[in-house]
């Protein structure tokens, strides 16, 4: 079946440090990619998504190239931001029958930035 | 647009008592709807997919007749803790996946539900 495997955390950075959280995937077929991000307290926000392979999703100031030949799709950012510490997933959909897709979830990096 | 909102957003209990959580989506509609249960390590469980007008389909190991999900509009979804426990006690959230799309999913912003 579908799996997404991510880097464990936490991952604590000082700020204007570069961030790069790996996420690679095994799947049928070549589906949609995201990263998601969860601000303490909060739900899951869509941060960005790419759609077919080669394709660069970019929101933010986060980029993640969909690559098909390693299979992954990791995040990076330039210079990160105390407001971008959050926990970080990385997804991808897959049908599961009777219409309906669902998401298959990495476990989660917490990053934390310090001034 | 696509935002999907949750109630309560947080809620304590007694044990042995029910609890309800709404979740809406304000501005589509959705024919999917999704709950997730978040573990204190940050790790999200889908629980099961809700489908409106039908029975919703739960994950391995998750208990039905505990966690009742009633789908009766393409707005709404609801999730009843029965006969809740401490350790039911978690973050739970939804999200919704709007009608004719796939692959997406707006979530809400979970309900902290604590069962004393």
């Amino acid at each position: 079946g579908d799996s997404v495997t991510q880097m464990e955390g936490p991952v604590t950075l000082s700020e204007e440090a570069f961030l790069t959280i790996n996420c690679t995937y095994t799947a049928t077929g070549y589906p949609s990619l995201f990263w998601y991000v969860q601000y303490p307290g909060e739900g899951l926000q869509l941060l960005l998504k790419a759609t077919k392979a080669d394709d660069k999703g970019s929101n933010k100031g986060f980029e993640a190239t969909y690559r098909k030949e390693t299979t992954s799709f990791h995040l990076e950012k330039g210079s990160v931001q105390v407001s971008d510490s959050a926990v970080y997933f990385c997804a991808l959909p897959g049908y599961s029958g009777a219409g309906s897709y669902q998401l298959t979830f990495g476990k989660g990096t917490k990053l934390s930035v310090i001034p | 647009g696509a935002v999907v909102s949750q109630h309560p957003s947080w809620v304590i209990c007694k044990s042995g008592t029910s609890v309800k959580i709404e979740c809406r989506s304000l501005d589509f509609q959705a024919t999917t709807m999704f709950w997730y249960r978040q573990f204190p390590k940050q790790s999200l469980m889908l629980m099961a997919t809700s489908n409106e007008g039908s029975k919703a389909t739960y994950e391995q190991g998750v208990e039905k007749d505990k966690f009742l999900i009633n789908h009766a509009s393409l707005t709404l979804s609801t999730l009843t803790v029965t006969s809740a426990h401490p350790e039911d006690s978690s973050f739970y959230i939804c999200s919704a996946n709007p009608s004719g799309t796939y692959n997406e999913q707006f979530f809400g912003p979970g309900t902290r539900l604590t069962v004393l």
